[in-house]
């Protein structure tokens, strides 16, 4: 069994302040672990993944995330906010069974409603 | 290469009238899933096609059917819908890349109304 919890349904930074948004996970397994942005009235767009490789992990629009195994987190971050950054963000986790050829079951945290103030 | 489409992108319906939802990938992805997203609740998953010929269900499957039509499609259908059914349905698509990786692509979703 997996989940995921992200830690604030709602976040407030201003402008060109630090962004971070927590995650933490339980797996049985190695996970997988996903960043996702939802912009107002669209899909989710993939921002970074973590598979085992390197655990600071860097995505589109600046963001990055650190896989730590010990704390079981995997918290997003982006040193300067800007106001295009105002999103919802969902963190996932995931593990495959390479034994397995069915599909990877996701499973999402409650997602965490960046604001950016001016 | 238009990604993930979903068919249609709003609808509102009455307590159980039925309807599919459809959705269709470009990406010659093996596997698809339908996702309900409410709020608070992140995304759920609601059945999945791990490829042509298989579905299975996912956490939140009650009143709910599903059809892979072929690779490229998956349907989602409400026999009789519910109010419980409000929400957001977003379909995914992905493919294994590698042994341990695999990414889901997401559509535009439906939002859907049900009185």
């Amino acid at each position: 069994a997996q989940s995921v919890t992200q830690l604030g349904s709602h976040v407030s930074v201003s402008e060109g302040a630090l962004v971070l948004l927590r995650c933490n996970y339980s797996s049985s397994v190695p996970p997988y672990l996903f960043w996702y942005v939802q912009y107002p009235n669209q899909g989710l767009q993939l921002l970074l993944k973590y598979t085992s490789a390197a655990t600071l992990v860097k995505g589109i629009n600046g963001f990055e995330a650190e896989f730590k195994k010990s704390e079981t987190s995997f918290h997003l971050t982006k040193p300067s906010a800007h106001m295009s950054d105002a999103a919802e963000y969902f963190c996932a986790v995931t593990s495959i069974d390479p034994y397995n050829n069915a599909g990877n079951m996701l499973t999402f945290g409650g997602g965490t409603r960046l604001m950016v103030k001016p | 290469n238009a990604g993930v489409t979903q068919t249609p992108k709003f609808q509102v319906l009455k307590t159980g009238q039925s309807m599919t939802l459809q959705c269709a990938q470009d990406m010659n992805h093996n596997s698809m899933y339908w996702y309900r997203q409410d709020p608070g609740m992140g995304l759920r998953l609601i059945y999945y096609s791990a490829s042509e010929g298989t579905t299975d269900k996912g956490e939140v499957p009650n009143g709910y059917n599903v059809s892979r039509l072929n690779k490229r499609e998956f349907s989602l259908r409400l026999e009789s819908a519910a109010p419980s059914q409000t929400s957001v349905y977003f379909c995914a698509s992905s493919i294994r890349q590698g042994m341990y990786q695999e990414t889901q692509y997401f559509g535009p979703g439906t939002r859907l109304l049900v009185l």
